[in-house]
């Protein structure tokens, strides 16, 4: 059963749009959320998290949304630019004692058209 | 500057040869993580460890077996590779807490089991 679902496989925009990337999740424990970027043959690399008693948070061109009633996390990118282009992972946890896993979901590639 | 490495960005094995993967971070983290890559899984965590010595199966822990007698070193051993498990192989790791930590990961090793 998956926890964390990334339904769009692929996304493309072009350079200077707005690129908005969808994440739903099932398990209401899930109190924190994270968005990873990878290129091709690199590792993930963190880029912007948000916690459950948020609906908002911003880094620069960044900027991820929490809908908790919904159960749904989106990452908004504007502009976006040709080095955005990607892979994007959306991952959640549990807090708490014991609680060491992020869940992750199957990604989204990102291509962004110049 | 935060580290994770990977012993080796790209291995070929044949199959059954048994097949060490080896990841050293320098960030004094408890936790360690092997997850693999495939296009379309996403990212699958195959086994972690919480502290020197100990350690706990993942969501595909068959085939791997892990070795931590470091803190700072996460060794992932194919017993006998085959060539499904040929992947692309992930390391990463956090610091303990109650959970919403960010993993920070190495660059990746890139396996092939002909």
């Amino acid at each position: 059963d998956q926890q964390v679902k990334q339904n769009s496989p692929s996304l493309s925009v072009q350079e200077g749009r707005i690129s908005i990337l969808n994440c739903d999740y099932t398990n209401s424990m899930f109190d924190y959320f994270l968005w990873y970027k990878k290129y091709p043959a690199e590792g993930p690399t963190f880029l912007i998290s948000i916690s459950s008693i948020k609906d908002k948070n911003e880094d620069g061109r960044f900027t991820v949304f929490l809908n908790k009633s919904a159960k749904h996390l989106s990452l908004h990118i504007v502009p976006s630019q040709p080095g955005d282009s990607a892979v994007y992972f959306c991952a959640a946890s549990v807090s708490g004692a014991g609680s060491y896993q992020l869940t992750f979901g199957k990604g989204t590639k990102l291509s962004v058209i110049p | 500057d935060v580290k994770v490495t990977q012993s080796s960005r790209y291995l070929v094995k044949r199959t059954g040869e048994k097949v060490f993967l080896e990841c050293v971070q320098d960030m004094d983290h408890e936790n360690m993580f092997w997850y693999r890559q495939d296009p379309g899984l996403g990212l699958r965590l195959i086994y972690f460890s919480y502290d020197v010595k100990m350690k706990e199966k993942g969501d595909i822990p068959e085939g791997y077996s892990v070795s931590r007698e470091k803190k700072e070193r996460f060794s992932l051993i194919l017993e006998s590779a085959s060539t499904n498990q040929t992947s692309m192989y992930l390391c990463a790791s956090s610091f303990a807490s109650r959970g919403g930590e960010k993993l920070f990961f190495g660059s990746g090793t890139q396996l092939s089991v002909l």
